[in-house]
């Protein structure tokens, strides 16, 4: 059974950077799609960005200049930084694989999730 | 970037009713559309893919349709379990972008 497992600080400073990793456990980090997706406190669902086993990454266009995300195949993990974080940054964030099912792109393991908050 | 949009934000019913779920893309996603929920506490868990077809493990009472902008996602008989968040999400030129949600809650 393929675990997912967030981990880093829960609290950051505004202006700092945010960095978490994901652990992969229980599968192989080869051949998936690896994402961070966030949920502000009471609101929806953010896609944020993901990595291929490669090393080859896809952002949202609204973070895309603030966001990094890099992969450790021989740890079987991959990493989110975001820099110059505000309060708007304060969110759970949630790692996920994504893979094709016949064709069809999806998340189909996920993290339980980390509570970040930015604040001085 | 693709916009996906939901209705209605918050949907009351009834045990054992019929719960139907909107979602509509701002460009045509084919079928590229997926469904999750998401319980107080838990990380999304997916329902539904390529618009109609279920994710292993999920009831025959969750059923999608629709193609191209306009889906939808139907309880049969609303279980208590099955009272959640529900995100539809699509994948288009090589990112993914969520719905707002909708809640399900009892009446």
């Amino acid at each position: 059974q393929v675990q997912l497992q967030e981990s880093g600080p829960g609290l950051v400073k505004p202006s700092e950077t945010l960095s978490l990793t994901c652990t992969v456990s229980g599968g192989s980090i080869s051949s998936y799609y690896w994402s961070w997706i966030r949920q502000p406190p009471g609101k929806g669902l953010e896609w944020i960005g993901y990595i291929y086993y490669s090393g080859s990454t896809n952002y949202s266009p609204s973070l895309k200049s603030r966001v990094t995300i890099s992969v450790d195949t021989s740890k079987n993990q991959f990493s989110l930084k975001l820099s110059s974080v505000s309060a708007a940054d304060t969110a759970m964030y949630y790692c996920a694989r994504g893979r094709t099912l016949t064709g069809y792109y999806v998340h189909d393991y996920w993290g339980q999730g980390t509570l970040v908050t930015v604040s001085s | 970037e693709i916009v996906m949009t939901q209705s209605p934000a918050t949907l009351s019913v009834s045990l054992g009713e019929r719960a139907t779920l909107s979602c509509r893309a701002s460009q045509s996603v084919s079928s590229n559309l997926a469904w999750y929920q998401q319980k107080p506490g838990q990380a999304p868990r997916l329902l539904i893919y390529g618009a109609s077809t279920r994710a292993t493990g999920i009831p025959a009472r969750f059923s999608g349709s629709g193609s191209g902008t306009e889906f939808t996602l139907t309880i049969s008989s609303l279980q208590s379990e099955d009272f959640a968040v529900y995100y539809c999400q699509q994948y288009n030129n090589w990112l993914w972008t969520f719905g707002q949600g909708t809640k399900v809650e009892i009446k």
